[in-house]
């Protein structure tokens, strides 16, 4: 089945770690979106991609990293420069025949 | 700076009746506005969606209210029932930067 496959699903952390989330799509989508999603915050965007090789800053970017040397693969780093990490993580990517963002089934982060 | 602005923050409804939950954007450069559903420890999924030329679109039990001059819209669900109570996101698409902006969110409980 095609879809967005994040992992690991629960993931906890010592503080000063740097710890890469995956995110992996067989829906042959170009654009590929991580959000973070904190309670009555709702999901603001990390970081993005519309393309191989290329990616743009979202809205809270700082101390995380991304990469997209695939156009399946668009992992995630959380650096220890993340003042608050502990969060659910959410994985997506675009389709722009339906115009639709499809969603993984997230990543929990606890920092301990 | 929040761009999508979505109240309330919950909802309690009893069985039956009608859900209603309201949005407000700024940006004009918005142009496709879907809702999404979420339920616990799941990543959202697409409800329902509109473009900006209608002013109104109904599948099933949602329906969704535009309206272009006010800059707002809306998510009614008619008969709600227990299996709705979720959190929902309303967003917004900006086509230039190609990203979705989503509201705060709403958590909403069906009393049976």
């Amino acid at each position: 089945d095609g879809g967005i496959t994040q992992s690991p699903k629960y993931l906890f952390r010592k503080e000063g770690q740097n710890v890469t989330l995956s995110c992996e799509q067989n829906l042959n989508h170009d654009a590929m979106y991580w959000y973070r999603q904190d309670p009555g915050q709702g999901l603001r965007l990390i970081y993005y991609s519309q393309i191989v090789n290329d990616f743009q800053k979202g809205d809270i970017a700082e101390g995380y990293s991304v990469s997209r040397e695939k156009k399946e693969s668009f992992p995630l780093t959380v650096t220890s420069a993340q003042k608050n990490p502990t969060a659910f993580y959410l994985c997506a990517s675009f389709s722009d025949r339906v115009g639709e963002l499809f969603f993984g089934e997230g990543s929990r982060l606890t920092v301990l | 700076q929040q761009q999508v602005k979505q109240s309330p923050q919950s909802l309690i409804v009893q069985k039956g009746g009608i859900s209603i939950i309201n949005c407000a954007y700024e940006n004009t450069a918005f142009d496709y506005f879907p809702w999404y559903q979420q339920f616990p420890g799941k990543g959202p999924a697409l409800l329902i969606a509109i473009r900006p030329d209608v002013s109104e679109k109904k599948e099933g039990r949602f329906t969704i209210s535009f309206n272009k001059s006010a800059k707002q819209f809306s998510l009614h669900i008619m008969d709600s029932q227990p299996g709705d109570s979720a959190t929902y996101f309303c967003a917004a698409f900006d086509q230039g930067a190609q990203k979705l902006v989503f509201g705060q969110g709403t958590r909403l409980t069906i009393n049976p």
